[in-house]
């Protein structure tokens, strides 16, 4: 069965940086794109962005350019997201989620990030 | 960007009709299809994937739940609500990027 597996819950402080992972499983990786998704309480579901993962060709959302770098490591069915330059406005859930051309499908648990001195 | 709308919240009797609504400020639709997807969250889990454009029934969903709307006025139709259908609805568009999702409708039951 297909499956996103995230990384754990990241306490960081402002100003520094956090790698989350998105390990896969169930199916064929590079058929299909995986998209990122944040989730506050404020601001609701954001699309970030997603990243091709045969080519590693990526779309970035305006709002998360500088922000948010996405790659993929295909030997291990992995994409990963790092998010820079962390804020308190960057603390929330994380999702990556399998993306079919026009929607997704399948989400990973999320991953909850904090940034807080 | 896309600006979906949905209401907050609706209170439904168990095993009556719960109709969730999201409403978009440009046409969704391209070539045939309204690029509208429905989504399910409880508390402390991932969305789950109902309906994709507009009206098709994900794998493994129920027949209560149903989808439809075209252009820019859509609805999620659950009918008969269970409890186990608390949770909150969201609505996401594909037509343009970035792809922007509704606030979310929490369905509660009466």
């Amino acid at each position: 069965q297909v499956q996103l597996q995230q990384s754990g819950a990241e306490l960081a402080k402002p100003g520094s940086s956090v790698k989350i992972s998105c390990k896969a499983s169930g199916y064929t990786f590079t058929s299909y794109d995986i998209s990122w998704i944040k989730q506050t309480t404020g601001q609701g579901l954001e699309y970030i962005g997603y990243i091709n993962t045969g080519s590693g060709g990526t779309y970035y959302n305006e709002k998360f350019k500088g922000k948010a770098t996405l790659t993929v490591d295909k030997s291990s069915s992995t994409a990963f997201m790092q998010l820079s330059s962390l804020t308190p406005e960057d603390t929330a859930v994380y999702y990556c989620a399998r993306r079919l051309q026009w929607w997704v499908d399948y989400w990973g648990q999320g991953v909850m990030v904090t940034v807080s001195s | 960007d896309i600006v979906l709308t949905q209401s907050p919240a609706l209170a439904v009797s168990l095993g009556q009709r719960a109709t969730i609504s999201c409403k978009t400020n440009q046409n969704v639709d391209y070539y045939g299809n309204s690029y509208m997807h429905w989504y399910q969250q409880k508390p402390g889990q991932q969305p789950k994937l109902l309906i994709y454009l507009a009206s098709n029934l994900a794998s493994g969903i129920p027949a209560r739940f149903s989808g439809r709307g075209s252009g820019t006025d859509f609805t999620l139709t659950i009918d008969p609500v269970e409890a186990d259908d608390t949770a909150t609805y969201y609505c996401q568009q594909s037509r343009n990027l970035p792809n922007t999702f509704g606030a979310g409708t929490k369905l509660e039951l009466k």
